[in-house]
């Protein structure tokens, strides 16, 4: 079965602080897609950024950059120069398609609350 | 914009009501999901559906049932309320092509007395 683990529970930083968020995941899927989501204070999720399990190359848009390591299932998501603004939780979650009845299963880790002061 | 509407943010049910949950999405999509959220343990599927009529079960299915009869809409029903299931329910959808991110409704917090 398909796990997503966050061992960070909570992360404070002071503004302007780059700070990275872990997520290590579990499949037996060879394709695969793993997800980054942010829930404001607001409540709704939102996605922000999403990997492919073939392609490692890592890649930056704008004050966020993610690290996929297949060797060592991991995908973490580093914030760079973090604002106010930023302060949520973050779930990484990873998507697998269900052979035996179809479909994708979507799979969410337990999410790391950032607290980010002035 | 797409849009996932879940009829209720805040319900209050007593112990061994049977309650409805609804979501309708606008964007055609094949995938539904729903999940509820606890503290400490973020967000936990129960349900999803990949077609009309189509279920499946996620994590923690048990008290919990499903339904689908149209691509639109999907309800989770609690068969038969119990406090343990007080909780943020929320409800998801996306394109069937695994690559699609899920979109969330606002959720809906339900408390069992």
């Amino acid at each position: 079965a398909q796990k997503v683990t966050q061992a960070q529970t909570e992360i404070s930083v002071v503004e302007k602080e780059d700070v990275t968020l872990d997520c290590v995941y579990e499949t037996r899927d060879t394709t695969y897609y793993l997800f980054w989501y942010k829930q404001p204070p607001s409540g709704e999720l939102v996605f922000l950024i999403r990997r492919n399990s073939f392609d490692e190359q890592n890649e930056i848009s704008g004050r966020y950059s993610w690290n996929f390591q297949k060797s060592t299932s991991s995908f973490n998501f580093t914030i760079t120069a973090s604002q106010v603004v930023d302060s949520a939780v973050y779930f990484c979650a990873l998507s697998e398609y269900i052979l035996t009845g179809g479909g994708n299963k979507l799979t969410f880790g337990t999410g790391t609350q950032l607290k980010v002061e002035l | 914009d797409v849009k996932v509407t879940q009829s209720s943010r805040y319900l209050v049910k007593r112990t061994g009501e049977k309650v409805f949950l609804e979501c309708v999405q606008d964007m055609d999509h094949e995938n539904m999901f729903w999940y509820r959220q606890d503290p400490g343990l973020g967000l936990r599927l129960i349900y999803f559906s990949y077609d009309v009529k189509m279920k499946e079960k996620g994590d923690i299915p048990e008290g919990y049932s499903v339904s689908r009869e149209k691509k639109e809409r999907f309800s989770l029903i609690l068969e038969s309320a119990s406090t343990n299931q007080t909780s943020m329910y929320l409800c998801a959808s996306s394109f069937s092509d695994r690559r699609s991110e899920a979109f969330f409704g606002q959720g809906t917090r339900l408390t069992v007395v």
